[in-house]
């Protein structure tokens, strides 16, 4: 099975912050990996599919970067609305990182 | 409205099984397969299958096999994931999500582009 690592865990950041997230995949997996951002009590969100192409609706300050075993995930300026919990996921078998929990400085 | 409306929370004694539903609204039900993934508390997200709703063929993570269902209601646009024999570690939220296919230059890539609110599912004796 493909493992996901994400780092780090979590991070505290300021608004208008730059914040960088990264997920490591076991073996390499190509541009298929897709990142989500959560919050309790509502609907997970699709952010980037295939490494770097933005999910419609999503403010260009996400970005997505990386191919084969190691990507990341920018913030250009943190938003309040920011604060949430992003997850990796590689599809080949769906398996997601730990997740990277972004909190208030 | 495109949406995933999930069941409300469930809590359940060890042992017990409990099923919980997904009606999808806005979109041609049987053209796009369905995933249900979970969250424990304090850990990640976590797949658990897939079914196509359209014949009802399921695929399952090896870890749930013999103890995960999953079907579909093509008359109420409804799926369904029943889980049997619970315990304390199935405590979490279980979401369904929609699957989606974009393909680029002959390579396809996979996602989940809608999710439900999830449910959350307590087990405690």
């Amino acid at each position: 099975d493909i493992q996901m690592t994400q780092s780090p865990s979590s991070l505290s950041a300021s608004v208008g912050d730059r914040v960088t997230i990264t997920c490591r995949a076991s073996q390499s997996i190509s541009r298929k990996l897709n990142w989500y951002q959560h919050k309790p009590g509502e609907a997970p969100k699709l952010l980037i599919y295939a490494a770097s192409s933005l999910q419609g609706g999503v403010p260009s300050r996400f970005s997505g970067s990386g191919s084969g075993t190691v990507f990341t995930l920018t913030i250009s300026s943190l938003q309040p609305e920011d604060y949430a919990t992003y997850s990796c996921q590689q599809s080949h078998s769906y398996t997601f990182g730990g997740g990277t929990k972004v909190e208030i400085k | 409205q495109v949406q995933l409306v999930q069941s409300g929370a469930e809590v359940k004694k060890p042992g017990a099984s409990v099923k919980v539903s997904c009606k999808a609204s806005g979109y041609t039900f049987t053209s796009y397969h369905m995933h249900w993934v979970r969250q424990a508390p304090g850990l990640g997200l976590e797949w658990m299958g897939t079914i196509n709703p359209s014949g009802g063929s399921t695929t399952y993570a090896q870890r749930f096999q013999g103890r995960v269902t999953m079907t579909r209601d093509t008359s109420t646009s409804t799926v369904y994931m029943e889980l049997n024999s619970l315990r304390s570690e199935d405590t979490a939220v279980y979401y369904c999500a929609r699957h989606r296919t974009h393909c680029s230059n002959g390579i396809c890539y996979w996602f989940f582009d809608l999710w439900g609110r999830g449910t959350l599912v307590t087990v405690s004796s």
